[in-house]
């Protein structure tokens, strides 16, 4: 079973900041958060992941929550071609490698 | 740069063939997953493979089996194609370090029922 939940969708305007939510209420000490994205008709592409601190890379910004209870990803422009489906995974732990994804969100961001 | 590679872009099969969907990736990796993806449902794990001839049941295993030979290759299984199975296959794989790793996906394959 999936162990987030994110809004189903959301929209954006071109430029602007995008940030998507995600709740992981569960989520043990040893778990990571991950976030995909899916671009119509290609496969998941990686964006960030985090344990505790706050991530930054060339594509986006991972802040989490201190509890480690939630985590949003954010987009500081965002442009058309971001819209996509928005994937928030937990993943790890001692027991496995599985990679379980839940619905998403459905980013639009229109002009 | 990794690559995933299914063998198909699109399939179409009829009702009650057995039928294979073939992944290869080129990154050693030991991690390999299917996942069926259909509208509104998200991509669902169907199994997942930790290393050759090991292998875990998804969320959705039933009427599928997978074969894992060799490292670089893991393969889905259909043994009597039916209707419902018709959907988008994804193949993954990532490298086993636990927790910190990123996972790359293939281009998946539609596979049509009839």
């Amino acid at each position: 079973d999936a162990k987030t939940t994110q809004p189903t969708s959301m929209d954006c305007a071109e430029g602007r900041a995008a940030n998507l939510p995600c709740n992981h209420s569960t989520i043990s000490g040893n778990e990571y958060v991950y976030w995909y994205r899916q671009i119509h008709s290609q496969g998941p592409q990686y964006i960030i992941h985090g344990l505790k601190n706050n991530e930054t890379n060339e594509m986006a910004s991972l802040i989490i929550t201190e509890d480690r209870k939630s985590s949003t990803l954010i987009l500081p422009h965002a442009t058309l071609r971001d819209t996509a489906v928005y994937y928030c995974i937990v993943r790890g732990g001692y027991n496995t490698d599985k990679l379980i994804f839940g619905t998403g969100t459905r980013l639009q961001v229109f002009p | 740069d990794v690559k995933v590679t299914q063998s198909s872009r699109y399939l179409v099969k009829r009702t009650g063939e057995k039928v294979f969907l073939e992944c290869v990736q080129d990154m050693d990796h030991e991690n390999m997953f299917w996942y069926r993806q259909d509208p509104g449902l998200g991509l669902r794990l169907i199994y997942f493979s930790y290393d050759v001839k090991m292998k875990e049941k998804g969320d959705i295993p039933e009427g599928y089996s997978v074969s894992r030979e060799k490292k670089e290759r893991f393969s889905l299984i259909l043994e009597s194609a039916s209707t419902n199975q018709t959907s988008m296959y994804l193949c993954a794989s990532s490298p086993w370090t636990g927790s910190n790793t990123e996972a790359f996906f293939g281009q998946g394959t539609r596979l049509t029922v009839v």
